[in-house]
Order: structure tokens, then sequence, then C-alpha cells
């Protein structure tokens, strides 16, 4: 089946410091990935839509200039906390969509995640 | 505004019993429903999903069964296993049959299955 790496799992950094997380289809080409985001015992939060070739299209309230994510090519996915604060520490999650899947058109295929924590 | 809701954090089930995990959503053009299993530090895995021109998917152990006029779905797992112990998330999708739309999703109920 359809298979999304998520590199790295986890990550520590100091505040001010960026960091790049980068999500990865592996067996399929995904025009679109998303980026979501969790906290603690709460649901996972779509962050933006990353398109293949364009500008990301990001949900209300996600800084634009703190979440930079690009989508250079049909299968890899990146998203950089920039200037990273301990509020931006959190659970980050990206998901591709396997456009040939057939009836499954609909169903994402996640990747393993990255905790990231802001010191 | 939580457009999906799954109003029980956590629910215990005997093994070999039936697990009953509810969805309640707000959004009416929500017209594609997912549930998604998840074990600590792993990302969510897909499950069983069902359209909103169906009111009934099964796959083997799971069903999913949707009732759009109580805007309710609610994910049936018969019999439970100690495996299944994870948390399930439900998600919803507008999906217009060539959009890629982001998932909505619920905040999750941790099924825990008593041996």
């Amino acid at each position: 089946g359809a298979v999304v790496s998520q590199h790295p799992s986890r990550v520590i950094c100091k505040s001010g410091t960026s960091v790049k997380i980068e999500c990865r289809s592996l067996d399929f080409q995904a025009t679109t990935m998303f980026w979501y985001r969790q906290f603690p015992k709460q649901s996972l939060m779509l962050m933006a839509t990353s398109n293949e070739g364009s500008k990301a299209t990001y949900e209300q309230g996600v800084e634009k200039d703190k979440f930079l994510i690009n989508h250079a090519s049909l299968t890899l996915s990146t998203l950089t906390v920039t200037s990273a604060h301990p509020e931006d520490s959190s659970f980050y999650i990206c998901s591709a969509r396997d456009g040939a899947s057939g009836t499954g058109a609909n169903v994402l295929t996640f990747g393993a995640g990255s905790r990231l924590t802001v010191l | 505004d939580q457009q999906v809701k799954q109003n029980s954090p956590s629910l215990s089930v005997q093994e070999g019993r039936i697990s009953i995990l509810n969805c309640d959503y707000t959004n009416s053009m929500f017209d594609y429903f997912l549930w998604y299993k998840k074990y600590p530090a792993e990302g969510p895995t897909f499950l069983i999903s069902i359209s909103s021109i169906k009111d009934k998917n099964e796959d083997g152990r799971f069903t999913v069964f949707l009732n759009k006029s109580a805007k309710h779905l609610s994910l049936h797992i018969v019999p439970s296993q100690p495996g299944d112990s994870a948390v399930y998330f439900c998600a919803a999708s507008s999906y217009s049959g060539g959009g890629a739309d982001g998932l909505t999703f619920g905040k999750g109920t941790h099924l825990i299955i008593q041996p």
C-alpha cells in the first residue's frame, strides 16, 4: 500500500532556531500533501495544503511566514518552522493523497509524525 | 467550533464484546467520512470510510453506520481484540470528486480493550 515517510520523528531545538520536517511519498506521486498539528488530547488540526509547484494554502490562523511549506516535487513536501518558540512544540503530521487510487481517492496516507520540542 | 465531535474521550470494552465509537458532525457539506486508528507516537492509519450515499459499510470486524438526518456516524468493532486498543479518530470531508480537501478531525476516542 501507499507509504508516507516523515523525518525526523523527533527533534529538539533551541528557541529562535529553525527546524525543517520532510514528508515523502515513497511509492506514489502526491500532487497534494497536507500538514496537520496535534496538541495533547486534541484533534489533528489542518495547518495547510501543499500543492506541488505552487504556493501552499494555509488555514485561518496559521502564520505562513512562521510555517514555511515547500512542495518541490511530486514526492516531497517540507515544513520549516522558523524562529521556533516553546509554544510551537507539538506533534506535526503530514499526509498525502494518492490520486491514482481509484475509489480510495479520498483516503489519505499519513506519515508517522514529528515530535518537535522547543527549549 | 468543533465541526466533528467525538464526545467520549475514552471507552473501555471487554475482549470479545462489541465496541461502539460515536461521532457527530455539524457541517451539512460533509459527504465523506473516515475512521482512523492511531497508536502512540505514530501517525493515524486508515481504517474504514463511508460515502454519504450509503448508510453502512462493512470490512471484516469493522462496520461504520451513517445516519445523515441525525448527522451521526458510529464505528462498530466486533469482536473486540486487545490489538484494537488505540485512539480512534473520526474525520470528515466535503469531497468534491476531484478536489483534495483536507480532513476535519474529531478529538479522538481512546479505546481500551480489557482481557
